[in-house]
């Protein structure tokens, strides 16, 4: 069973903030919440990842909710190069990870 | 920087043919993995390494098989491919089994007819 839920897509605006969602009610205390994205053609690249703060790096932020139940990906200003697939993903000690249909990004000129 | 390394890039082949999907990094990451990409059903573990000398089974390993003879290397192999293994297939390495990011490669795309 997936551990993680997420929108099937989402539109958004070149240059505006893109917030996507993942629902993970189940994980657990060990759990890091990984972001991957894939380019179309291409295999997949790693985003961001957290535990229980917030990150920020160059290309995304990753706000964990205080219970941890649910994180979002922030795209701070999506640009055409960002349509992608997004995927929020649980890894830790299961390495049986995969990775689930995740949410399709579109991006309006 | 190459990374990881996967040929084919696309294969036909007939039903029941053997073939083997390799797989080369230069990163000397520790875990490697192999997994397929079916529409709708995203990317699903199919084999994948610890280190070298050791493999296991990921959520789909049926009608694969692996080997990791050293640490640079990880085939995978369809003894006798199927129409149900058309698909595309991603090799990937980290550099432990479960921890740290995953490095993926092109992907190699195979019709099986």
């Amino acid at each position: 069973d997936a551990k993680t839920t997420q929108p099937n897509s989402m539109e958004s605006n070149e240059e505006e903030p893109v917030h996507l969602p993942c629902n993970h009610s189940t994980i657990s205390g060990t759990d890091y919440i990984h972001w991957y994205r894939q380019l179309p053609s291409q295999g997949p690249e790693y985003v961001i990842h957290g535990l229980t703060s917030n990150v920020n790096n160059r290309m995304a932020s990753l706000a964990i909710a205080e219970d941890r139940k649910s994180s979002t990906l922030i795209l701070h200003r999506a640009t055409l190069r960002d349509a992608a697939v997004y995927y929020c993903i649980l890894r830790d000690d299961d390495y049986k990870l995969s990775f689930g249909a995740g949410t399709t990004v579109t991006v309006r000129a | 920087i190459a990374g990881i390394t996967q040929a084919p890039t696309s294969q036909i082949l007939a039903a029941g043919r053997r073939m083997t999907l390799r797989c080369t990094q230069d990163m000397r990451h520790n875990a490697m993995y192999w997994y397929r990409q079916d529409l709708g059903l995203g990317l699903r573990l199919i084999h994948y390494s610890n280190t070298a000398g050791t493999t296991g089974k990921g959520e789909v390993p049926d009608g694969y098989s692996v080997s990791r003879a050293n640490t640079d290397d990880f085939p995978l192999t369809l003894a006798s491919a199927v129409p149900s293994q058309t698909s595309v297939y991603f090799c990937a390495s980290s550099k432990q089994v479960n921890t740290g990011e995953l490095f993926f490669g092109e992907g190699s795309r195979l019709t099986v007819l």
